[in-house]
């Protein structure tokens, strides 16, 4: 019961920018955006999350379009540890709780 | 500041017997989730709780699942009689909370625990 949509896989060069893009058209206007990480079966890992405006963290940066319709994930400088299943994800409508895990986009990051 | 917290890391069990699952939530988060994820799938909502109470067990299996968050110790995830479709990682996480729909809710996750059914 997923309500976003991202690419399967996409690879990416060490040293380079990564941008994943996710479609969430369904979105109500105020649901959060959050993206989180799965690196090889650990737990996952929160990286950001937005609602309306641009944000930029330590990890990664978030652009959500003006109709908050899509977003992507910005990893600026992937390195072979960011080889990972990444999770974008909006919560169940009126549930804030729960997260809707679908299947994510697998990056790696080649050398 | 110490994670969310889970032991097992790994826990095998034979068909029938019990499996317990134990989380501890991040220091000042009160808000316990548990997810499950089958091998080669997506991580699924299982059960939502605060302290000595539940929120929303919907993800729960209507049989042999429980879940408890007592108000001291860690929360539990109970499993009786596994079968071999039991077998897969079981993932705890924990938030502050924040009520509502405007609310953000950044859930924080622990390692899991992968348990296997022989």
């Amino acid at each position: 019961d997923a309500k976003t949509t991202q690419p399967p896989s996409m690879d990416c060069a060490e040293g380079r920018a990564a941008n994943l893009p996710c479609n969430h058209s369904t979105i109500s206007g105020n649901e959060y955006v959050y993206w989180y990480r799965q690196i090889h079966s650990q737990g996952p890992q929160y990286i950001i999350h937005g609602l309306k405006n641009n944000e930029t963290n330590e990890m990664a940066s978030l652009i959500i379009t003006e109709d908050r319709k899509s977003s992507t994930l910005i990893l600026p400088h992937a390195t072979l540890r960011d080889t990972a299943v990444y999770y974008c994800i909006v919560r169940v409508k009126g549930l804030y709780y729960k997260l809707s895990f679908g299947a994510g986009t697998t990056v790696t990051v080649r050398a | 500041n110490a994670g969310v917290m889970q032991n097992p890391r790994h826990l095998v069990r034979r068909r029938g017997q019990e499996a317990r699952l134990r989380c501890s939530p991040m220091k000042g988060h009160s808000h316990v989730y548990w997810y499950r994820q089958l091998p080669e799938e997506g991580l699924k909502f299982m059960v939502y709780l605060q302290k000595e109470n539940i929120i929303d067990e919907s993800g729960m299996p209507k049989e042999r699942f429980s879940a408890e968050f007592p108000k001291e110790g860690p929360s539990i995830l109970r499993i009786q009689q596994v079968v071999r479709g039991d077998s897969a990682a079981y993932f705890c996480a924990s938030s502050t909370g924040g009520e509502g729909v405007l609310a953000k809710n950044i859930q924080y996750f622990g390692a899991g625990t992968r348990l296997s059914v022989l």
